[in-house]
């Protein structure tokens, strides 16, 4: 199995510019989360979806943020417009249907965002 | 809302020194995580506890569940250079399904 897969690696942008980070979890997992490291706020959960369905998104930060999952392969994360303090890594981590999400998440390599 | 604290932030040892994080949480948790994550790199789960006083053991690693399910740690013995990054736990309160995570405690390790 591949593992978590995210795109693009890196990504370098203005302010005020949209940028849609991508995810693909693994397959057969069933539960996708968005997080966000910075070194002042450290992992930051932003929302999570089961079955392609958003069920928590209170850790969203803004209207600037949206995510969607429209099938159990891919996600999106866009932020629109972007602003340097949005400058994170951005995580996307998957878990298996066994024992629902009490499982083991695995990570993606994740996002690394530079708005300038 | 569910808060985890997690001590120390930083820890420096020697090679072959043992090295101690702690994890406290607010609220009681139904079960806690362990994560560790290397320099440029990505969390990756070590372990999940979930009884009441549960002792698990990999290796020379070594984490504990509190008897009240509020506070936890990961013990390493003669920590090693390969055992470098951020250890993080994560916790997660009754019918929740979402993990709240420590800041995380960075272990490096002088050879």
């Amino acid at each position: 199995d591949a593992g978590v897969i995210q795109s693009p690696r890196h990504e370098v942008t203005e302010m005020g510019q949209e940028v849609t980070l991508r995810c693909k979890p693994i397959s057969g997992h069933d539960y996708l989360f968005w997080y966000r490291q910075t070194m002042m706020r450290g992992l930051e959960l932003l929302i999570y979806f089961n079955n392609n369905v958003p069920i928590d998104d209170s850790g969203m930060p803004e209207d600037r943020f949206s995510a969607k999952m429209p099938n159990a392969s891919f996600s999106t994360l866009k932020i629109q417009p972007s602003e340097p303090r949005d400058s994170a890594v951005y995580f996307c981590a998957s878990s298996s249907p066994a024992g629902g999400p009490l499982n083991e998440q695995f990570f993606g390599p994740g996002t690394r965002l530079t708005v300038l | 809302g569910q808060q985890v604290m997690q001590i120390p932030q930083y820890q420096h040892v020697q090679e072959g020194e043992d090295f101690t994080t702690y994890c406290n949480s607010s609220t009681t948790l139904s079960n806690i995580q362990w994560y560790k994550q290397r320099p440029g790199g990505h969390p990756v789960f070590l372990i999940q506890l979930v009884k009441s006083g549960e002792v698990k053991k990999q290796k020379r690693l070594t984490f504990q569940f509190g008897e009240a399910k509020k506070n936890s740690s990961l013990h390493i013995t003669a920590t090693q250079t390969t055992d470098v990054g951020t250890y993080f736990c994560a916790g997660r309160e009754g019918g929740y399904n979402k993990l709240i995570f420590g800041a995380g405690t960075r272990l490096a390790v002088h050879p």
